[in-house]
């Protein structure tokens, strides 16, 4: 297991087109994450996931915007008819059962898949 | 809500010199806090997190509750911390809030 991998790496799509990312996340974790990142901006938390269940969706998580588990290993992101305002990097990260008070976890990041909309 | 603020964008230190990377949060409740780091052309991955109480890297941070602040601290620059560093916060939703960033550049 090298980590987390996210495919494709980068993807370069024209307005309207429909877009999937997806995730592999380090095997023996039960949580998976998404985030969004655009230029001058931290990650923006969209959705996570234990096991199949998602548990929590963002409001940036429009209805264009669709995440899936379905037996609680990889995950897909997809982008319905893309806007340019969706152009941003897409990470992928996963993490062990919460641990502590609060459950805070250590997250793992993939390297990223960037879309770019034209 | 949540709110993680890191007010420098950008902060150039002299090798050797001093370092600290300003961090102040906002949270109802007892949030746990970590510093995020991402290298050149690496991952996004973690430095530190204050319920560990442990120095990464030279790297140390102290959560004030009174300040509300999580501040970066190291008492040496090196070259190899040049980095964008990322402090984020979770609170009992458990995701990750993180702040904007500050792109440290450490100067030889």
């Amino acid at each position: 297991d090298t980590g987390v991998s996210q495919n494709p790496r980068h993807k370069i799509t024209k307005r309207g087109q429909n877009v999937t990312f997806r995730c592999d996340p380090i095997s023996e974790h039960n949580r998976l994450y998404w985030y969004r990142q655009t230029l001058g901006q931290g990650p923006e938390f969209l959705t996570y996931f234990q096991n199949e269940a998602q548990l929590e969706k963002s409001r940036l998580l429009s209805d264009r915007f669709s995440a899936e588990r379905p037996k609680g290993s990889f995950s897909t992101l997809e982008i319905q008819r893309t806007e340019q305002g969706d152009s941003a990097m897409y990470l992928c990260a996963s993490s062990p059962m919460g641990q502590g008070v609060f459950g805070a976890n250590v997250l793992t990041f993939g390297a990223g898949s960037r879309l770019t909309v034209l | 809500a949540q709110r993680v603020t890191q007010p420098e964008k950008l902060l150039s230190v002299f090798k050797g010199a001093p370092v600290e990377l300003k961090c102040n949060y906002s949270y109802s409740g007892s949030p746990e806090l970590f510093w995020y780091v991402q290298y050149s052309r690496q991952r996004l991955q973690l430095l530190l997190r204050h319920i560990s109480r442990e120095s990464i890297k030279g790297f140390t941070a102290d959560l004030n509750k009174g300040e509300t602040s999580f501040h970066l601290k190291k008492p040496f620059a090196q070259e190899e911390d040049s980095a964008m560093y990322y402090c984020a916060l979770s609170g009992r939703g458990e995701k990750l809030t993180f702040g904007t960033g500050t792109r440290l550049t450490i100067i030889p």
